[in-house]
């Protein structure tokens, strides 16, 4: 069965990085891409960007780019997911989530469990 | 920038009644919306995708319909575990996904 694992919790202080890590099993790691999203304490949804596990494209959203980086490990079907120049407003549950790209219909079937960021001085 | 918006923000239910549910775009996405529950303390669960196709194992009391700008979620009998926040999802032609604000239903 297709499961996404990802990191432990993790607290940061204002303007450290943090690196998030997905392990995908149960499908061929290099035949989806894994996006990221975020949810602050009692907000929404917030999309970050995703990364082809077959070919390493990237597409961030305007609000990270230059402050994200995702790449993936293929030798271990991991993703990682790194944020720099944490502020508190970064603070929130970063999810990972296996995207299924089809015309019309592209979706993120698969989530992992969630890894909560602190960030607090 | 494609933006979602998602009606209402709370939606209260008695159990066993229907639940609507609203997802606007700001311009066309054609059938690429999504829809996602998520319960309390849980990672979001797809539910529907091409605005329409049920995922594997959702109940049919699960049904998505509308192209184009607007769409619709319908539960059509409230079950206890239904209880939760629902989000809509858009997936654009610069290939960045974007989700509504979520509808909370809760329990009448």
């Amino acid at each position: 069965q297709v499961q996404l694992v990802q990191s432990g919790p993790e607290v940061k202080k204002p303007g450290a990085s943090v690196k998030v890590s997905c392990k995908a099993s149960g499908y061929t790691f290099t035949s989806y891409g894994i996006s990221w999203v975020r949810q602050a304490p009692g907000q929404g949804l917030e999309w970050m960007g995703w990364i082809s596990a077959y070919s390493g494209d990237t597409n961030y959203s305007q609000k990270f780019q230059g402050r994200v980086t995702m790449t993936t490990d293929t030798s271990t079907s991991t993703a990682y997911m790194e944020l720099r120049s944490l502020r508190s407003a970064d603070t929130a549950v970063y999810y990972c989530a296996r995207i299924r790209w089809e015309v019309g219909a592209t979706r993120l079937d698969y989530w992992g469990q969630g890894t909560l960021v602190t960030v607090s001085s | 920038e494609i933006v979602m918006t998602q009606s209402p923000a709370t939606l209260s239910v008695s159990p066993g009644e229907r639940a609507t549910l609203s997802c606007r775009a700001s311009q066309s996405v054609s059938s690429n919306l999504a829809w996602y529950q998520q319960r309390p303390g849980q990672a979001p669960r797809l539910l529907i995708y091409g605005a329409s196709t049920r995922a594997t194992g959702i109940p049919a009391r699960f049904s998505g319909s509308g192209s184009g700008t607007e769409f619709t979620l319908t539960i059509s009998s409230l079950q206890s575990e239904d209880f939760a926040v629902y989000y809509c999802q858009q997936y654009d032609n610069w290939q960045a996904f974007t989700f509504g604000p979520g509808t909370k239903v809760d329990i009448k």
